[in-house]
């Protein structure tokens, strides 16, 4: 069965920084990877998807994530930080099989002026 | 465009209270429904999901039902509410056959 592991409940950085947001999976099957992001009492968005082709992934907000299927990881990077990128975030993998998403248990992000 | 919507938006309810929260979607025929609960601290846990009409899967054994009266229609519903139910109710859609899901707004639930 597929599971996700984000690593680090909570993240700090300052404003300007690098961004970045651990994800490792495990998957019996070619995986499908997804980030989402929400904000405070919000549903969830999309940020980016992997499915087929091209590693490197390109989502909204200036976010990006890279597919490495040797390390079985999609870390979500951002190059610099603003203050409106504090939020939750959660790493997400399509459970072969079924049409179901298993998440990992979030992260949030805080930006510090 | 695909829009969801979900309410109530918030809703305070007594211990074993009924409960009714509903979820459409607009812009699209035949999705795939969701609905996830989001305590605090616990990450999003899978409730029900539904690919048709009257098709219904259960993931987590609970006081909770769902159905699905019509193609975009999805209903949460308890007849007796418990301390242990609050939290924040999300309904998504996806259409069939890709694995990316759509959120709506939620549902804070707070049961008394």
């Amino acid at each position: 069965a597929q599971s996700v592991t984000q690593l680090g409940s909570h993240v700090s950085v300052s404003e300007g920084a690098l961004v970045l947001l651990r994800c490792n999976y495990s998957s019996s099957v070619p995986p499908y990877l997804f980030w989402y992001v929400q904000y405070p009492n919000q549903g969830l968005q999309l940020l980016l998807k992997y499915t087929t082709g091209a590693t490197l992934v390109k989502g909204i907000n200036g976010f990006e994530a890279e597919f490495k299927k040797s390390e079985t990881s999609f870390h979500l990077t951002k190059p610099s930080a603003h203050m409106s990128d504090a939020a939750e975030y959660f790493c997400a993998v399509a459970q072969g099989g079924s049409e179901k998403l298993v998440f990992g248990k979030g992260t949030k992000l805080t930006v510090n002026p | 465009s695909q829009t969801i919507h979900q309410w109530p938006a918030t809703l305070v309810q007594p211990v074993g209270s009924p409960l009714s929260l509903e979820c459409t979607v607009e812009g699209t025929s035949n999705p795939n429904l969701y609905w996830y609960r989001q305590a605090a601290g616990r990450g999003l846990q899978l409730l029900f999901y539904s690919v048709g009409i009257g098709q219904i899967s259960s993931e987590v054994p609970q006081n909770l039902s769902a159905s699905r009266p019509q193609d975009r229609q999805f209903i949460l519903s308890s007849k007796k509410l418990l301390l242990s139910d609050s939290g924040f109710y999300l309904c998504a859609w996806s259409p069939g056959g890709i694995y990316e899901q759509y959120f709506g707004p939620g549902t804070r639930l707070t049961v008394t």
